[in-house]
């Protein structure tokens, strides 16, 4: 009963380092996205990939690149990690468009940049 | 293009009193809308979704929410607000149309706390 898992929970990053979030869901879905919560802020859309093979920008891409190689993995990675990178990183993964299909989402992935 | 407000960043209700989480959207097309909730330190699950059937929505835990298009709202309820309840909740909208369904648009948040 996976869902969608994300790793690692938590991680403290250098500034200028680079690191991978990965992502992986079990539930077949074509859907697949990246979001970023900040406090107060709601969650702000990174990156999504509506298939293998296909990731498009959503509103805050700046910074993070995506990868669609798999149905089931999309890894997130932030390449030269800067402070304002600081955040909660959330996957999820929808077994289409969200038009009305419910949106699964993974335990988040806690990100400290110092 | 979409929008949500959510009206109140933090609401403070009685164990066993009324729960009301106002929500506010701003769409372009018929929409379709979410509420999540949020627990400490875990992800987002999904608490109801308006998908432009019935305009009252049950969801899990007791909690209802009623689509009102005049009024573009979607506001959250629960008759008796329990501990558990205790979270933060998100409204969502997304866009029922082809070309943009894949966006989900969140408000800010609301954090609930259930005093006893």
């Amino acid at each position: 009963n996976a869902g969608v898992t994300q790793t690692p929970k938590f991680r403290i990053l250098k500034i200028g380092q680079s690191m991978t979030l990965q992502c992986t869901q079990d539930m077949n879905h074509n859907y697949m996205y990246w979001y970023r919560q900040d406090p107060g802020m709601g969650l702000k859309l990174i990156y999504y990939s509506v298939g293998a093979g296909i990731t498009d920008k959503g509103e805050v891409p700046n910074g993070y690149n995506v990868s669609r190689s798999t149905t089931e993995d999309f890894p997130l990675r932030l390449e030269l990690a800067a402070p304002s990178q600081t955040s909660v990183y959330f996957c999820a993964s929808s077994r289409q468009g969200l038009s009305g299909n419910t949106i699964y989402f993974g335990e988040g992935s806690w990100l400290t940049v110092v | 293009a979409q929008s949500v407000t959510q009206l109140g960043s933090h609401v403070s209700v009685s164990e066993g009193a009324l729960v009301l989480l106002r929500c506010n959207y701003s769409s372009s097309v018929p929409p379709y809308l979410f509420w999540y909730v949020q627990y400490p330190n875990q992800g987002l699950q999904l608490l109801l979704k308006y998908t432009s059937a019935a305009t009252l929505v049950k969801g899990i835990n007791g909690f209802e929410a009623e689509f009102k298009k005049s009024e573009t709202s979607f506001h959250l309820t629960k008759p008796s607000a329990h501990m558990s309840d205790a979270a933060e909740y998100f409204c969502a909208v997304s866009l029922n149309s082809g070309g943009s369904n894949y966006k989900l648009t969140f408000g800010k948040g609301t954090l609930l706390t259930v005093n006893p």
